[in-house]
């Protein structure tokens, strides 16, 4: 089992509705991240946090330490939004920048 | 602008061949990463370097090499030992103090294919 998982692995949308995507985990950590990684495959960092929720225009990443889990919004969804969306932690106990990723959720935003 | 380049975005080898993909940031991070991802996996650590002239292999370090002689730079050499090395491979930056609570930034990536 991977100590990160992540649902759905895909998931396809019409423009404007409300999406979530989810995270789990089996270690304890000091921060979890949020990555979108384009098409053309550079990635991103969209959020790192350890507690509470972050927002950044219409992405918003909560983060439950006590159940292990993270989600990511977006709100009214575009066709430009479409990329896989990556979830890692910083697990307890190695280097701070140390990472473990999940697979990634691809996402497609049809007009 | 502050980032990290990696060069060549496209590589091809031959079988027996060592390959080197080059990766150099500007962001003045002490620490660099190299991972490499395969479909439908999550990136998987290669090797990683929190300071010059010191590297630590990662997860998935059999058939790699790397160098830290510059903190600018950390290239990867894929050598014939490496018996499958068709995949795309990201490096990536950030300052190694946990206290800083920075994200890493990567780089755009090499897509590399066996001939």
């Amino acid at each position: 089992k991977n100590e990160v998982e992540q649902s759905p692995q895909n998931l396809t949308a019409q423009e404007g509705e409300f999406i979530t995507i989810n995270c789990s985990y089996s270690v304890g950590i000091s921060a979890l991240h949020w990555l979108q990684q384009h098409p053309g495959g550079g990635i991103v960092s969209l959020f790192m946090l350890s507690s509470g929720k972050k927002k950044h225009g219409r992405l918003i990443a909560t983060i439950n330490i006590q159940e292990k889990h993270s989600s990511l919004h977006i709100t009214a969804s575009h066709p430009r939004d479409s990329a896989v969306y990556i979830c890692a932690v910083s697990p307890l106990g190695t280097s701070g920048s140390r990472l473990t990723f999940g697979e990634g959720t691809q996402l497609t935003v049809n007009p | 602008d502050g980032g990290i380049t990696q060069s060549p975005k496209y590589l091809f080898r031959k079988e027996g061949q060592n390959v080197t993909l080059s990766c150099e940031q500007n962001l003045n991070h002490d620490a660099m990463y190299w991972y490499r991802q395969d479909p439908g996996q999550g990136l998987r650590l290669i090797y990683y370097s929190q300071i010059v002239n010191d590297f630590q292999k990662g997860d998935i370090a059999e058939g790699y090499s790397v160098s830290r002689e510059k903190k600018e730079s950390f290239p990867l050499t894929v050598t014939s030992a490496q018996k499958n090395p068709t995949a795309f491979y990201l490096c990536a930056s950030s300052t190694p103090r946990q206290a800083d609570n920075q994200p890493q930034h990567f780089g755009d990536g090499t897509r590399l294919s066996i001939l």
